[in-house]
């Protein structure tokens, strides 16, 4: 089966300016997951989708942080306008059913964002 | 403060030789916790999961130990190969719930296999 798809890979923009991260889970996994890590520090959650809805957004840091997940297939994630402390690694995980010992995670390979 | 901590940051090693990892967490209270292994540029991979009533799991050359009394755990990797670099987390959940926020990663340990 297709792993977790992330795109792009690595995206440089300039402070101020608008960024679309998009994920694709695996097909038939109902729960979505963003994460970022910040350079040197550790992986942190964002938000977790089941479907189309939001289950827990308690990790997003501001509301220059928007995340969309229509038809509850593909996610983006959306940072405007984007500040210098934005800058890391962007993950994405999906899983069958929501995260527990039978139910591992699986992740993209992240989208490396960095704002100059 | 539930919090992960992994110890040694970086860890060099030659081919062919042992080597453990370390993670002590103060998540409470404790589901179960997971070791992954991701690769440059890669997303992490899931190695071993245990409870708190598994003391050991296998998974080829990576052993995983867990004292939850302690709350500590290793991850020991026999007969290095220079595939094995890669950055080591730890991941513990408190199984509050159903809300995925409730894992906890430490910083990982980077592994350096040389020839």
């Amino acid at each position: 089966e297709a792993g977790v798809t992330q795109f792009p890979s690595h995206s440089v923009i300039e402070k101020g300016q608008t960024v679309t991260l998009r994920c694709d889970p695996i097909s038939g996994h109902d729960n979505l997951y963003w994460y970022r890590r910040v350079m040197g520090k550790e992986i942190k959650f964002l938000l977790h989708f089941v479907k189309e809805s939001k289950q827990d957004e308690s990790g997003m840091p501001n509301n220059r942080f928007l995340a969309e997940r229509t038809g509850g297939t593909y996610s983006t994630l959306k940072v405007q306008p984007a500040e210098l402390e934005d800058s890391g690694v962007y993950f994405c995980a999906s899983s069958q059913r929501v995260y527990s010992y039978n139910s591992p995670l699986h992740f993209g390979n992240g989208t490396r964002l960095t704002v100059t | 403060k539930n919090q992960v901590e992994q110890s040694p940051q970086s860890l060099i090693i030659l081919e062919g030789k042992n080597c453990t990892l370390q993670c002590n967490y103060t998540v409470s209270p404790f589901s179960n916790l997971r070791w992954y292994k991701q690769d440059t540029g890669r997303g992490p991979v899931s190695l071993t999961i245990m409870t708190f009533s598994e003391n050991t799991k296998s998974n080829g050359r990576y052993t995983a130990t867990l004292d939850a009394d302690t709350k500590q755990s290793s991850l020991h990797i026999t007969a290095s190969q220079l595939s094995d670099s890669a950055s080591y987390i730890c991941v513990v959940s408190d199984g509050r719930g159903s809300t995925l926020g409730r894992l906890y990663f430490g910083r990982g340990t980077q592994l350096t296999v040389w020839p």
